[in-house]
């Protein structure tokens, strides 16, 4: 109930390409969805977030996709370059509480150059 | 520089042995969490901390024992109990801002058995 799936794993895509990141959950109960990027011997720092009374929300290379009624939301990066590369989670939370936050297992996108 | 302070960055445990991990905050949050983090999992949450001399188990707190007797520090012990300990582990701090609370990560510990 409360696991958010999340794919995939692993991420290769090209300069200025678009990468896409995945994922579900169960707990219609959710409603806050954080994007956490984390790059090697780092901690994880919020990178953007949507809450599901909206369907879409961007901040510069940066989307959240939002589907209320398929429980899936997505992350794209336009333009991607290789100083994204870094490892992706996406969240899950109830009433926006950080103790109450379920984590997906992580995506490492690595962009060439 | 704000922020939150994670010592040391390496840290070998032997088997049988207490391992303390340190976390300091500046920034004057009340809540902090301990997370661990596994190779291809997610972070899991094993204690949090929402005011000073108060902290509750997370989803994974066997074998892992905390204190907060100072608002900016909530130190970590891996106890001997716990049979698998190697991991990156994760300290926090966290705000509410607007309708959630938003977490500020430290650096990390990678913690590792002799």
């Amino acid at each position: 109930q409360q696991q958010v799936k999340q794919s995939p794993q692993s991420l290769i895509v090209q300069k200025g390409g678009i990468s896409i990141i995945n994922c579900a959950y169960e707990n219609t109960a959710f409603d806050y969805f954080p994007w956490y990027q984390q790059f090697p011997g780092k901690g994880p720092a919020l990178l953007i977030a949507i809450r599901p009374d909206v369907s879409e929300k961007k901040e510069g290379r940066f989307t959240i996709s939002f589907n209320k009624s398929a429980k899936q939301f997505s992350l794209h990066i336009m333009d991607s370059q290789p100083g994204d590369s870094a490892t992706y989670f996406c969240a899950a939370s109830i009433t926006g509480s950080a103790r109450q936050l379920t984590f997906g297992s992580g995506t490492q996108l690595t962009v060439l150059p | 520089d704000g922020g939150i302070t994670q010592s040391p960055k390496y840290l070998f445990r032997k088997e049988g042995q207490n391992v303390t991990l340190s976390c300091e905050q500046n920034l004057n949050h009340d809540a902090m969490y301990w997370y661990r983090q596994d190779p291809g999992q997610g972070l899991r949450l094993i204690y949090y901390s929402q005011i000073v001399n108060d902290f509750q188990k997370g989803d994974i707190a066997e074998g892992y024992s905390v204190s907060r007797e100072k608002k900016e520090s909530f130190p970590l012990t891996v106890t001997s109990a716990q049979k698998n300990p190697t991991a990156f582990y994760l300290c926090a701090s966290s705000i509410f801002a607007g309708s959630h609370e938003k977490l500020f990560f430290g650096s990390g510990t990678q913690l590792s058995v002799l």
